[in-house]
């Protein structure tokens, strides 16, 4: 079994400050760790995925995201935020080679403060 | 081609009503999967899809929920006799076959139980 823990319930940031959510995970196998961004009113949106090689991943909307396997951790980090990255932002693991659907931690809400 | 669509978006029940919710994936999609979100949490795994089998209804949370996908595209969600606790947002997500694959979802049906 696996779940996934995002140490954060809200994170208010300033405008064209840095950020990180953090995500720590478990599971007893090898996983793909994924982020998605939930928008007011909208679906699930793949931020990014890692799958394997490069622990470091790169996303759409400048976001990005560092594997560490021995900390069990995929934080996801954006060097500039906008006025239009606040969302619903969700860690979320794969670790029953597809079968059984991805586990979600409880969800980030960032919020971004003029 | 359009993404995933859910109908209703929006549902209202009064408690003991079976409701239906629909899912139309992406054409071409192997897999499919629904999910549970309570208000406040991030997604719960309910049952996937390969074509038309059920590979795996684990979540489904009592025997009063049913899915299928008879000709292995659209989905249907069912629950019988509903509940308070049954109030929620079901999402519904498609993928191409494999765990390394990103899911796509749709907006989602809130279902709200009165």
């Amino acid at each position: 079994a696996q779940s996934v823990t995002q140490l954060d319930s809200q994170v208010p940031v300033f405008e064209e400050a840095p950020v990180e959510l953090r995500c720590n995970y478990s599971s007893s196998v090898s996983v793909y760790l994924f982020w998605y961004v939930q928008y007011p009113n909208q679906g699930l949106q793949l931020l990014l995925k890692y799958l394997s090689g490069s622990t470091l991943v790169k996303g759409i909307n400048g976001f990005e995201a560092e594997f560490n396997k021995s900390q069990t951790s995929f934080h996801l980090r954006k060097p500039s935020v906008h006025i239009s990255d606040t969302a619903e932002y969700f860690c979320a693991v794969d670790g029953g080679g597809g079968a059984d659907g991805l586990t979600f931690g409880k969800g980030t809400h960032l919020i971004i403060q003029p | 081609g359009a993404g995933v669509s859910q109908s209703p978006r929006y549902k209202v029940a009064k408690r003991g009503q079976d409701v239906a919710l629909r899912c139309d994936p992406i054409s071409g999609h192997v897999s499919l999967f629904w999910y549970q979100q309570a208000l406040g949490q991030g997604p719960e795994f309910l049952t996937y899809f390969q074509n038309e089998a059920q590979l795996d209804k684990s979540g489904l949370p009592s025997d009063r929920f049913f899915a299928e996908r008879p000709e292995g595209s659209v989905s249907t969600l069912k629950i019988q006799r509903t509940q308070q606790e049954d109030s929620a947002v079901y999402l519904c997500a498609s993928s191409f076959h494999g765990a390394e694959e990103t899911q796509y979802f749709g907006p989602g049906t809130r279902l709200l139980v009165l």
